[in-house]
Parts: C-alpha cells; structure tokens; sequence
C-alpha cells in the first residue's frame, strides 16, 4: 500500500490504542488532508476523522487524530468492545488521487 | 439523511464488462466530487477513481486508466462506473462516496460485488 500501517493493533478495555500512518514528502508530508476510517466486518467504511484531526459530527472525542512531518496518527482513547473493527488511513496525493493505508485490524482484548 | 446506492455488480467472466451505478439522495448531487473505491475479499481499500461536482476533471487509478470510465448524471444523482477488460484480481465489493476537499470521503454506499471468474 502506498501508505504503511500497522497490521494489528490491541488493548483492553479502558486502554488506549495509537495507530501509525506513513507516507512520504508528496502527501501525508505535503498535505493537511489525512482521513480515518472505520470498518467493521461486512459494512461500509465511517468516517471517523478528516483534515487530520477533526470529527464529523457524532464520532466520539474517544477517537483523536494527529500529525507530525510524514507520519500522522489515529489514538483511541478509553477502548470500548465496539471499538473493534479495521481501521485506514488515506490522503490526498495531488495528481495521484487518493492513497489508502493497508489497515490496521483493532482488538479489545 | 444522505444515502448512497450501488447497483449492477454480478459474477463476469474474465475480459468482461460491467456497468456499476450509484444513486445518491438526501443531499444536492451537484455539489459534491464523487468517488469509487473497492475491496478485495479480506484486503484494504484502494481508491479507483473519482470525478469533480460538473465532471469537468475525471481521475483515474493506475490499475484502471483506459479501463474503466467514471461518469455521471447531476439530473438523476447518479454516478457510474463503466468496468471493461475485467480481470480475476479486480473481484471486490465497490463503493461510491462522497468527496470533501482533500480527498475526505464523508458519505459511503454499501457497496456492491463484482466477481470476475471463469
């Protein structure tokens, strides 16, 4: 994937989880336009945060979203059973379109 | 409430054609860029292509240019993805959604299946 994450990720209940999200120097490293979402196993994927660090309306303040130089970073904060589900990242890649992360699978243990 | 509906997925043998559809409603269709990802069984997303609010600009993936062909219709909110010269690896469900700035896909359909096998 042109964008690298973890594949899995865990913590139990009440725990925080950060995920990783690499790019290069012509997206996640250019752009202010880092997007994640959320899938649970046979649905659409949710939008859970965009322009790096904001939330559509209803997503809980559990879910954060941060930056720094190529890489940007989803944290889960006080890990709920329905917080399990795969989580990508994506971007904006200028003339390339939009870039995907490989997913990160999400476990409460 | 915004909703998105695909149709026209199906089984197509290798070399085959498919034209997939979305109907957007609860929201001004003209107004918004449009987009199409996939997903393979068990696999990531991978963006295909997307085309601006009046279909002045159409971007396509690598995989797909010269391919597939997005479109679509501001009078019937409908988007389209014309699929030619299928190949076995490009089984996935498809999904439309809704394009914000930067790229944000706010609003995703349920998808629909296109399964390419002999």
């Amino acid at each position: 994937s042109a964008l690298t994450q973890p594949p899995s990720a865990s913590g139990s209940p009440g725990q925080s989880v950060t995920i990783s999200c690499t790019g290069g120097s012509g997206d996640i490293g250019f752009y202010d336009y880092v997007s994640w979402y959320q899938q649970h196993p046979g649905k659409a994927p949710k939008l859970i945060i965009y322009e790096v660090l904001k939330r559509p309306s209803g997503v809980p303040d559990r879910f954060s979203g941060s930056k720094s130089g190529k890489t940007a970073s989803l944290t889960v904060s006080g890990l709920q059973a329905e917080d399990e589900a795969d989580y990508y990242c994506s971007t904006y890649a200028g003339s390339r379109g939009a870039l995907f992360g490989g997913g990160t699978k999400v476990t409460v243990l | 409430e915004v909703q998105l509906v695909e149709s026209g997925g199906g089984l197509v043998q290798p070399g085959g054609s498919l034209r997939l559809s979305c109907v957007g409603s609860g929201f001004t269709f003209s107004l918004y860029s449009m987009s199409w990802v996939r997903q393979a069984p068990g696999k990531g997303l991978e963006w295909v292509a997307s085309i601006e609010k009046d279909g002045s600009e159409i971007f396509y993936a690598d995989s797909v240019k010269g391919r597939f062909t997005i479109s679509r219709d501001n009078s019937k909110n409908s988007l389209h993805l014309q699929l030619n010269s299928l190949r076995v690896e490009e089984t996935a469900v498809y999904f439309c959604a809704r394009v914000l700035e930067g790229s944000t896909r706010d609003y995703w359909g349920q998808g629909t299946l296109v399964t390419v096998s002999s």
